[in-house]
């Protein structure tokens, strides 16, 4: 089945740096990436929606500048948690969607700040 | 209004027991795509079905089974002879038709912890 990787599984960073993490589509054409988040014992809170080579589309609450969000390949997108916080500390995942319109998650990036 | 509600926060069984845990969903659309995933603790959603809203044939796969019934909007989720592995979070999803037919955004229940004891 198709498989969506990310990278890192896990970070720890101090408190004002900024935090990069990939999701790539290893063996299918990505059309749409999808970011979520999740914090402990909640459900996932969709974050972004990005199409390729298009600025991604923000959900309310959720600032663009702090997550920034490229989708620069049919197989590859970042979310970029700049001047990272203590209260940005969760579990990101991305998910992404193909041709068929499958939906397929990648395994998680748990982000803990310092 | 929550789009998709999993009344059950937390259930707990015994090795064997079946177990069905609740999902209610809310849509306008006639198109419709409900989902369920498993997410055990080391965070990975595990997809588990797929279902189109032309689609009510319950399903089963194994221990799995689906009922799914649009006239009290529910996709509930059985699993019989529950094993300690089955212990997870499941979560309950929604998408709507976007744009013909691809799939749109996800809405996702609160999800159900199930844990099984042996």
């Amino acid at each position: 089945g198709a498989v969506v990787s990310q990278h890192p599984s896990w970070v720890i960073c101090k408190s004002g740096t900024s935090v990069k993490i990939e999701c790539r589509s290893l063996d299918f054409q990505a059309t749409t990436m999808f970011w979520y988040r999740q914090f402990p014992k909640q459900s996932l809170m969709l974050m972004a929606t990005s199409n390729e080579g298009s600025k991604a589309t923000y959900e309310q609450g959720v600032e663009k500048d702090k997550f920034l969000i490229n989708h620069a390949s049919l197989t590859l997108s970042t979310l970029t948690v700049t001047s990272a916080h203590p209260e940005d500390s969760s579990f990101y995942i991305c998910s992404a969607r193909d041709l068929a319109a499958g939906r397929y998650f990648g395994p998680g990036t748990r982000l803990t700040v310092t | 209004a929550q789009k998709v509600t999993q009344a059950q926060t937390e259930i707990s069984v015994v090795e064997k027991e079946d177990v069905t845990l609740d999902c209610v969903y809310e849509t306008r659309d006639t198109t419709y795509y409900l989902f369920w995933y498993k997410q055990p603790p080391s965070g990975e959603l595990v997809f588990l079905i797929r279902r189109n809203s032309f689609d009510e044939q319950n399903e089963i796969s194994g221990r799995y089974s689906w009922n799914f019934q649009k006239s009290t909007s529910s996709f509930n989720f059985t699993i019989t002879a529950s094993q300690v592995v089955d212990s997870a979070v499941y979560f309950c999803a929604l998408s709507e038709r976007n744009r013909g037919s691809t799939l749109g955004r996800l809405y996702f229940g609160r999800g159900t912890q199930l844990t099984v004891w042996p």
